[in-house]
């Protein structure tokens, strides 16, 4: 079966630096996405991987490995404001999307 | 630049009670386009999807259905409600060529 693996809550401190992975296993691969969503409100476009290594888009940066089927999403600098669910999904060889359950990310002061 | 309209964003609907859902995209042709539901704190679960008009595709069976009257219009549709069907209904587009999704406000569907 196709499945996505992400935790399910973790919490960090404003300013500080977190780490949120993603493994999965699906049928065929052809590109990794990282989504943000306020609660309450519709999932946003964070990051796209389909090669191996990272990409960095400001403060927010996602790494790939195909070989070990695992992604990281980064997040440097954290404000108040990046406290939301952080959905990893996977297009799988039929170009379908695999959703994760998704990550709440708790910001405390 | 395209952008992805959907409406209402809340409805309170008695069980038994019909449902019709509108979605509509501007500024590309020929979208993918799909409809998936929210279950509170849950993960999305695709409904439906479609390549073009009149083309759908169910990955749930259950009491919803979905049509694509336009090539920029997904309908959500139901005639008898259930308690079930409460969540958050998410439409979304993509380009042709399988990118990124984009997704529309969302509806907020309470069954009583």
């Amino acid at each position: 079966g196709q499945n996505i693996d992400q935790p399910t809550e973790m919490t960090a401190t404003e300013g500080a630096i977190v780490q949120i992975n993603c493994t999965y296993q699906t049928s065929g691969f052809n590109g990794l996405f990282w989504y943000q969503q306020h609660a309450g409100e519709a999932p946003t476009f964070l990051s796209y991987n389909v090669l191996d290594g990272l990409e960095e888009k400001g403060r927010f940066s996602s790494f790939l490995s195909r070989s070990k089927g695992y992604s990281y999403l980064l997040l440097k600098e954290l404000q108040m404001k990046d406290s939301a669910s952080y959905l990893c999904a996977v297009t799988d060889s039929n170009y379908q999307l695999i959703w994760g359950a998704g990550t709440k990310l708790i910001i405390k002061p | 630049s395209q952008t992805i309209h959907q409406w209402p964003a809340t409805l309170v609907q008695p069980v038994g009670s019909p449902l019709s859902l509108e979605c509509t995209v501007e500024g590309t042709s020929n979208p993918n386009l799909y409809w998936y539901r929210q279950a509170a704190g849950r993960g999305l679960q695709l409904l439906f999807y479609s390549v073009g008009i009149g083309q759908i595709s169910s990955e749930v069976p259950q009491n919803l259905s979905a049509s694509r009257p336009q090539d920029r219009q997904f309908i959500l549709s139901s005639k008898k409600l259930l308690l079930s069907d409460s969540g958050f209904y998410l439409c979304a587009w993509s380009p042709p060529d399988p990118y990124e999704q984009y997704f529309g406000p969302g509806t907020r569907l309470t069954v009583t």
